[in-house]
């Protein structure tokens, strides 16, 4: 089956710490994309990837940090600067940049 | 900016009955508008595309019409089940290297 996954479902951090979650797409799409979820709000972009080794910070990128060192996998590490790290953080993919996207199930990270 | 808006406010309708979500932009017109269902805890799932030059895009229950005048989108679902029950986002696309951008969605309740 062709899709895309994101682990763990759950997360828990303490404050202070880095954690990194992880995405894996199977689709052979090029894009890739971060987006956080808070209660009641619509998605905000963190960080996408259109190519390999190369990716763009989004409307809220402080406090993140990304890699896309192969073209399945673009993980996602929410640092200890991030001042408000709880939320529901969802991985996308596309053929290209502006086509239509392929949603994870998303991860819901809780600092204690 | 380009901005994508949807009521906030829930909609509440009787099964059986059509219910329509509204997406309104700002700005230019999209190249085209997409459509999404989102359950709780999960990540959105694509239903509908619709292009500039379309008035009207159809796909069994679901039905998204297109009016550049009004710079409006009108989705529909006739004969909603309680199934029916989720959040549903707009999503603008641009073409070129713009990102989709997406509204804070509707949240659509089927009662039975």
């Amino acid at each position: 089956d062709g899709g895309i996954t994101q682990s763990p479902k759950y997360l828990f951090r303490k404050e202070g710490q880095n954690v990194t979650l992880s995405c894996e797409q199977n689709l052979n799409h090029d894009a890739m994309y971060w987006y956080r979820q808070d209660p009641g709000q619509g998605l905000r972009l963190i960080y996408y990837s259109q190519i390999v080794n190369d990716f763009q910070k989004g409307d809220i990128a402080e406090g993140y940090s990304v890699s896309r060192e192969k073209k399945e996998s673009f993980p996602l590490t929410v640092t200890s600067a991030q001042k408000n790290p709880t939320a529901f953080y969802l991985c996308a993919s596309s053929m290209i940049l502006t086509d239509t996207q392929y949603f994870g199930p998303g991860t819901r990270l809780t600092v204690l | 900016s380009q901005k994508i808006e949807q009521n906030s406010e829930a909609l509440n309708i009787q099964e059986g009955k059509t219910a329509t979500l509204t997406c309104n932009y700002t700005n230019y017109s999209p190249a085209y508008l997409q459509w999404y269902r989102q359950d709780p805890g999960r990540g959105p799932v694509f239903l509908l595309l619709i292009r500039e030059n379309e008035k009207e895009k159809r796909k069994e229950r679901l039905k998204v019409t297109f009016d550049t005048t009004l710079k409006q989108s009108l989705f529909h679902i006739t004969a909603s089940q309680p199934a029916d029950s989720a959040t549903y986002l707009c999503s603008r696309s641009s073409g070129g290297s713009y990102i989709p951008t997406f509204g804070r969605g509707t949240s659509l309740i089927v009662h039975p």
